[in-house]
């Protein structure tokens, strides 16, 4: 079946630095990929969709320029949490869909 | 009003007994149903979507869909203590390179 590979799988990063989380499909081609934000006990609240070769379509609420989204081919997809905050510590997903939607392993997140 | 309600638990059952989880929701146009399931600090797990309504079995799994009623259901038989999980029902209005709508998400335990 489809596998997405997500890294890291866990990051710890001082405040005011940059963190890359990549999202690859393994065995498919993604034209469409999905970032989610999950704070403990609740549920993925979607981010943006990546679209490969163009811009990211961000949620409302979400600060295109802190959270850049980068889909340069049709199997990767990155997310970079730029200058980092304790408030931006949570649990980032992606998913990328073939025939149905896949999911990451997730990156744990935590700024300190 | 959030666009898909989905009761949280926790739910805390005995091994081999019935489980029913349930999600309602308030937008008609979603067709698509389905049902993931995360173990604490991964990523979510697909174990069935339907598509409009009806009902769909796969092993000890049981979907359901009531569009006239816009509730959908899982229903998990034998459940085994591997079952403990969060379960969360997402939609969408069609299938493929769309956002997926997701609930809040139900904690679950089975007590062997």
């Amino acid at each position: 079946g489809a596998v997405v590979s997500q890294h890291p799988s866990w990051v710890i990063c001082k405040s005011g630095t940059s963190v890359k989380i990549e999202c690859r499909s393994l065995d498919f081609q993604a034209t469409t990929m999905f970032w989610y934000r999950q704070f403990p006990k609740q549920s993925l609240m979607l981010m943006a969709t990546s679209n490969e070769g163009s811009k990211a379509t961000y949620e409302q609420g979400v600060e295109k320029d802190k959270f850049l989204i980068n889909h340069a081919s049709l199997t990767l997809s990155t997310l970079t949490v730029t200058s980092a905050h304790p408030e931006d510590s949570s649990f980032y997903i992606c998913s990328a869909t073939e025939a149905g939607y896949t999911f990451g392993s997730g990156t744990r997140l935590t700024v300190v | 009003q959030k666009e898909v309600e989905q009761d949280p638990g926790p739910l805390s059952v005995p091994e081999g007994a019935i489980v029913s989880l349930n999600c309602t929701y308030s937008n008609s146009a979603f067709q698509y149903f389905m049902w993931y399931r995360q173990y604490s600090r991964k990523g979510p797990e697909l174990l069935m979507y339907t598509y409009s309504s009806g009902n769909k079995e796969d092993g000890r799994f049981t979907a359901q869909v009531d569009k006239s009623s816009k509730y959908i259901s899982l229903f998990i038989r034998d459940s085994q203590p591997s079952d403990s999980a969060t379960y969360l029902c997402a939609m969408s209005f069609s299938f493929g390179n769309e956002k997926l709508t997701f609930g809040t998400g139900t904690r679950l335990t089975i007590i062997p």
